[in-house]
């Protein structure tokens, strides 16, 4: 049974940092790239991020650039989401999803765990 | 503002057929796969249309999506016939965009039941 689980998201200060987790089981983690994508509180789904099968490319929304690093230990089926300089408009719920069809990007996500809570407040 | 232009609300009665639509360009749906979610608060997005017009298996066939015909098509639409009250939620399109290098989302369709 596929199963994404994601952990790490809280309560955290503008401009600190926090790192989220996604611990996958039943598939080949190895095979797929990965993506980050997160619902702020009244707004749509917004895509945050991708990582290649390998770790060794990564593509990122304009809005994340620069302040998030998306990376993934195969040996350890997770992925992670590093977020630094956090501002109040990143407070979203944060989702890692699994696409459809390896290995490229254009597949679209059709596993997705249930998400962490992130709150960026002073 | 979505890269993926949808409208953000489709109202319907029970039984009533509904349509999404979903608008591009040549750099994304208009080269890509278009997928479709639909979305319950407090819960993860469940793939509802994979490549176009593909449903994943345990998904009713009320729910069906077409990309218009040419090859150079820049839309998408998402219909659902049959409308039932448990199909109240957020639907999104989406498609990977070349020129972006990024996953882009529509900003979501609110559907109701009246």
């Amino acid at each position: 049974q596929v199963q994404l689980v994601e952990s790490g998201g809280g309560v955290v200060q503008p401009g600190r940092s926090l790192r989220l987790s996604c611990k996958v089981s039943g598939f080949r983690f190895s095979s797929y790239s990965m993506h980050w994508v997160r619902q702020a509180p009244g707004k749509g789904l917004e895509w945050v991020a991708v990582i290649a099968y390998d770790g060794s490319n990564e593509y990122y929304a304009d809005s994340v650039k620069g302040r998030f690093t998306i990376s993934r230990d195969n040996s350890k089926d997770t992925l992670y989401l590093q977020m630094n300089n956090l501002r109040d408009d990143d407070t979203a719920v944060y989702y890692c999803a699994r696409p459809e069809e390896f290995p490229y990007y254009y597949y679209g996500m059709n596993v997705w765990g249930q998400g962490t809570t992130v709150t960026v407040s002073s | 503002q979505s890269v993926l232009s949808q409208p953000p609300s489709a109202p319907g009665t029970p039984g009533q057929r509904v349509t999404i639509s979903c608008s591009g360009s040549s750099s994304n749906i208009g080269s890509y796969y278009v997928y479709w979610y639909q979305h319950l608060p407090g819960t993860a997005p469940k793939l509802l249309i994979y490549r176009n017009n593909q449903r994943p298996s345990g998904v009713p066939d009320r729910f069906s999506g077409s990309k218009s015909g040419t090859s150079a098509s820049t839309s998408a639409s998402l219909a659902i016939s049959g409308l039932r009250s448990e199909d109240e939620a957020d639907y999104y399109c989406a498609a990977w965009d070349d020129r972006l290098n990024a996953w882009v989302f529509g900003g979501g369709t609110k559907v109701t039941v009246l």
